[in-house]
């Protein structure tokens, strides 16, 4: 069965650029009409959508991060990334991967698998 | 943007009661609306696609309702595994994803 897995630094410095890789496992990234996405959570409060990405490349991010994010996929390896530049104090969460259900799949517009979150701090 | 409201923020619950969760978006959603169960330290897992479609391998205790602005998550005889955060998640405004603030459902 498919699994997600985050990796990248626990710690990030302020201004600099955060980056994370989930691995997908299991079956290929490519296979059905699925997205993948990252979501995030800071300690205490709720979930915040970044972004997705099919693996044309096509993406699509949420309005409040545009300007800073950038996803991309890397069908051969299996994985797709996350970069967040000018990282603030703010940026400080758990950084989710999930695979995405498009309109034609099983679960359509939902969540449906999550890799188990990696934490992220920003700080100098 | 669509809004997500959950009602109530918490609420107290034991073991065998029923439990009713509401979520009210800002606009009408149709029936694009999933819940996600949240245990500490965890990632969320997902319970209701499209409003009322049970995720395979959930308990039927589970159930969801609702179209358009309204939404409910019922559980109908509440177990001690369910003791967690519950999250609303609207994708009517696909490709922009929001989610509800979350409900805690404690222990009585």
């Amino acid at each position: 069965q498919v699994q997600l897995q985050e990796s990248g630094p626990g710690l990030v410095k302020p201004s600099q650029t955060l980056s994370l890789t989930c691995t997908v496992s299991g079956g290929s990234i490519s296979s059905g009409s699925y997205y993948w996405s990252w979501i995030r959570q800071p300690a205490g409060k709720g979930l915040e959508w970044i972004g997705r990405i099919y693996t044309s490349g096509s993406t699509n991010y949420n309005p409040s991060l545009k300007s800073r994010v950038t996803i991309s996929v890397d069908t051969s390896k299996n994985q797709f990334s996350l970069k967040l530049s000018s990282v603030t104090a703010a940026d400080t969460a758990v950084y989710y991967c999930a695979r995405d259900g498009g309109p034609i799949t099983m679960v359509p517009y939902a969540f449906d698998i999550w890799g188990q979150g990696t934490m992220v701090t920003v700080s100098s | 943007d669509i809004q997500m409201t959950q009602s109530p923020s918490s609420v107290s619950a034991s073991v065998g009661d029923r439990v009713t969760i509401t979520c009210r978006a800002s606009q009408g959603i149709s029936s694009w609306l999933a819940w996600y169960q949240q245990k500490p330290g965890k990632a969320p897992k997902l319970l209701i696609y499209a409003a009322s479609s049970l995720q395979s391998g959930v308990p039927s205790r589970f159930s969801g309702s609702g179209s358009g602005t309204d939404f409910t998550l019922t559980i109908s005889s509440l177990q001690p595994e369910d003791f967690a955060t519950y999250y609303c998640q609207q994708a009517n405004s696909f490709p922009l994803i929001t989610f509800g603030g979350g409900t805690k459902v404690e222990i009585k």
